[in-house]
């Protein structure tokens, strides 16, 4: 089935840096990237839509300038949170359309902890 | 506008049915999802419903009304392992992107033994 590999799996970081979490599609190609984050306790978030060869769509509320996304092919999109803080630790997953159980195809999530 | 409820918390006991309930309003209604999630990992897909009606997989049945904007997971024989949230997330082709699901807040279920 379609496979979604998403890295890291968890990362810490100091306060000030940047991270870069990585989701590929291996057996599909991904037309259309989400990037979620989720909260201890709460639902997803959808933070961003990107699709391959454009400019990301965000949600209202998310900095474009923080989270940079990028989708510069069909396999492979990233999501770098820049200058992070403490308040951006949270769980943080891309879903795929392309593939999947009707189309979706979610990695495995990036645990993020900013020190 | 869009907006999704499902309760908060459910408990039931192992062996036992219970019933996770739904309720949607969206302008472009295209499919509705259903979601199991465990703690610290990434949601796995249980259903979906796009014509109103039953689908049954195993242990778990899903249901669609459009035109009450309501649907139900229906899970079987509970067992320890069940004990998850389970989203209830609907894809709206009006949604600025017609590929984009709009998630409910979830429903924590605890089973107890």
């Amino acid at each position: 089935g379609a496979v979604v590999s998403q890295h890291p799996s968890w990362v810490i970081c100091k306060s000030g840096t940047s991270v870069k979490i990585e989701c590929r599609s291996l057996d599909f190609q991904a037309t259309t990237m989400f990037w979620y984050r989720q909260f201890p306790k709460q639902s997803l978030m959808l933070m961003a839509t990107s699709n391959e060869g454009s400019k990301a769509t965000y949600e209202q509320g998310v900095e474009k300038d923080k989270f940079l996304i990028n989708h510069a092919s069909l396999t492979l999109s990233t999501l770098t949170v820049t200058s992070a803080h403490p308040e951006d630790s949270s769980f943080y997953i891309c879903s795929a359309h392309g593939g999947g159980a009707q189309g979706y195809t979610f990695g495995s999530g990036t645990r993020l902890t900013v020190v | 506008g869009q907006n999704i409820d499902q309760p908060t918390e459910m408990t039931a006991t192992e062996g036992a049915i219970v019933q996770i309930n739904c309720t949607y309003q969206t302008s472009g209604f295209n499919g509705l999802f259903w979601y199991q999630q465990h703690a610290g990992e990434a949601p796995t897909f249980l259903s979906y419903n796009v014509l109103d009606g039953l689908e049954e997989k195993g242990r778990f049945s899903s249901f669609l009304s459009r035109s009450k904007g309501y649907s139900y997971l229906l899970l079987k024989e509970l067992q320890m392992k069940d004990s998850a949230s389970y989203l209830c997330a609907v894809r709206d082709r009006n949604a600025g992107n017609n590929r984009k699901l709009i998630w409910g807040l979830g429903t924590s279920l605890a089973v107890n033994p």
